[in-house]
C-alpha cells in the first residue's frame, strides 16, 4: 500500500531544478507532500485532490495524475533551504493514509 | 502556543518494560495519528483516531495500544518493549482524515 518515490536521493547545486515522483498501485483520492529536515518533524507543503490539478507556491509545485496514480513534485531554482527528505502521502479511501518511501534531497552551494 | 506537543522528547528504557508517550493538540482537530519512523526514515502509520473511531494498521503488534481520553489527546502505550521498537514516534493531527497533518516534535525511543 505504501507509494513508491523516485529518485531515492538527489544532489543539486543551488539554482538547479528537480522532480520527485510518487507512484501508487491503487487509485488515489488525494496526495499530500511533506518535507522533513534532519532531526525535525515533517512539515506540510501541499495537498492535491482528484481532478489532475496542479498546485504550487513560490518555486515548489506539484501535479496529480489520477489516471496514472502518480504525483510529481517540482522544485525550481533550488535553494539551500530546500534540503531535506520529501515524502508524498496518499489516501486511497477516506480511512487509510500512507506515506511514500521518501526522497532525500541535498542542495549544495 | 505549541500546536501538537509530545512528551517525553527522549525515552531510554530496558527491554521488557512498559512505557507511554503522551500527545496533545490544541488545534481543535478531530483526527489524530501515531507514526513510527525507523532508522531508514520510513514513516509508517500505526493508528488514526477520529471521533472515537480507531483505525489500526494491521501490521502493528498488539503490544501497542492507543488511548484517547478526549479529542485533544492521543496517548500511546507500549507493553513489553523490544529492541526493534527503537525509533522516533510522531504524533500528528488534522481537521479531517483528508486534510493537512500537523506533526508533533517526535519522541526518540531507545530500547536497550
Amino acid at each position: 500500500q505504501q507509494p513508491v518515490q523516485s529518485p531515492q536521493a538527489v544532489i543539486l547545486r543551488e539554482g538547479e531544478d528537480a522532480v520527485i515522483n510518487c507512484s501508487s498501485s491503487k487509485a488515489l483520492y488525494s496526495v499530500h507532500w511533506y518535507r522533513q529536515k534532519h532531526g525535525e518533524a515533517p512539515v506540510f507543503l501541499m495537498i492535491l485532490l482528484k481532478g489532475g490539478e496542479q498546485k504550487g507556491h513560490e518555486k515548489i509545485s506539484a501535479s496529480f495524475n489520477e489516471k496514472k496514480q502518480q504525483s510529481s513534485l517540482y522544485l525550481t531554482a533550488s535553494q539551500l533551504s530546500y534540503s531535506g527528505t520529501y515524502f508524498c502521502g496518499t489516501s486511497v479511501t477516506g480511512n487509510q493514509f500512507y506515506f511514500g518511501t521518501g526522497t532525500s534531497l541535498t542542495v549544495i552551494p | 502556543d505549541t500546536a501538537v506537543s509530545q512528551t517525553p522528547k527522549y525515552l531510554v528504557t530496558q527491554m521488557g518494560n512498559d512505557k507511554s508517550i503522551k500527545c496533545e493538540q490544541n488545534l481543535g482537530h478531530d483526527t489524530m495519528y501515531w507514526y513510527k519512523q525507523d532508522s531508514k526514515k520510513f514513516l509508517k502509520i500505526m493508528f488514526s483516531y477520529n471521533n472515537k473511531e480507531l483505525i489500526i494498521n494491521e501490521t502493528v503488534p498488539n503490544r501497542f495500544s492507543p488511548k484517547s481520553p478526549d479529542k485533544a489527546h492521543l496517548n500511546l502505550h507500549i507493553n513489553s518493549l523490544e529492541l526493534g521498537d527503537s525509533a522516533v514516534y510522531f504524533c500528528a493531527s488534522s481537521q479531517t482524515r483528508l486534510e493537512t497533518q500537523y506533526f508533533g516534535p517526535g519522541t526518540r525511543l531507545l530500547v536497550l
